[in-house]
């Protein structure tokens, strides 16, 4: 089965670091670039952060930009997110998501998971 | 950066159909995704490319896109159809995906 399956997410304190991992399987995950997309509570969709399928180039949104580092291991088919001196909106579902070009990122999302929940709280 | 303006619910009964808008500068010149995202589901592409359906989701999902709005149709709506629904384009000049605020389709 095609699928992503995200881990890591939970309670921490404000200024505290988490990583989150998502599992891939189903598909060559080495032949997609990659993003995480999260959803802060009542809100909308936003996207985080963009590795590229062989991790030469990361992109990030300027709202966690020099906190967050996006990595993968495509022998090990694994996504993740380092976060670091979490604050209280970056409380939210995180998605671990692929991109529906494939290798050149079209940024679009074919493939999502079923999210981690981050709580960020003292 | 580029903003994407939805209306906020749509209302439809069973078996009509549900016409959800997606608003923005120029958006006809983008191409423009949807997604459906149902309670405690994974969310799913429904149309990208502004037209084009993923392999798998009904005929009775469908897009269009001209001027400054892009509208996801839903006809014979169903009660499965609940859910809430995201347009989203990527911003060139902010080299960033961009999402709309979402609209919440109930099935009366």
């Amino acid at each position: 089965e095609v699928q992503l399956v995200e881990s890591g997410g939970g309670l921490v304190q404000p200024g505290r670091s988490l990583r989150l991992s998502c599992a891939a399987s189903g598909f060559t995950f080495g032949d997609y670039a990659m993003h995480w997309v999260r959803q802060r509570p009542g809100k909308g969709l936003e996207w985080v952060s963009r590795i590229s399928w062989n991790s030469d180039s990361v992109h990030y949104a300027d709202s966690v930009r020099g906190r967050f580092t996006i990595s993968r291991d495509n022998a090990k088919n694994l996504l993740y997110l380092q976060m670091t001196s979490l604050r209280a909106d970056d409380m939210a579902l995180y998605y671990c998501v692929r991109d529906g070009g494939g290798m050149t990122p079209l940024y679009y999302f074919d493939l999502w998971g079923q999210g981690t929940l981050v709580n960020i709280s003292s | 950066s580029y903003v994407l303006t939805q209306p906020p619910s749509v209302s439809v009964a069973p078996g009509q159909t549900a016409r959800i808008t997606c608003g923005g500068n120029n958006l006809g010149s983008e191409n423009v995704y949807w997604y459906q995202r149902k309670p405690g589901q994974a969310p799913v592409l429904v149309v990208y490319d502004n037209t084009d359906r993923p392999s798998g989701i009904p005929e009775r999902f469908s897009g269009s896109n001209s001027g400054n709005t892009a509208t996801l149709t839903i006809s014979r709506v169903e009660a499965g159809d609940e859910a809430d629904y995201y347009c989203q384009v990527w911003d060139a000049s902010g080299d960033l995906p961009v999402f709309g605020g979402g609209t919440k389709l109930t099935v009366l």
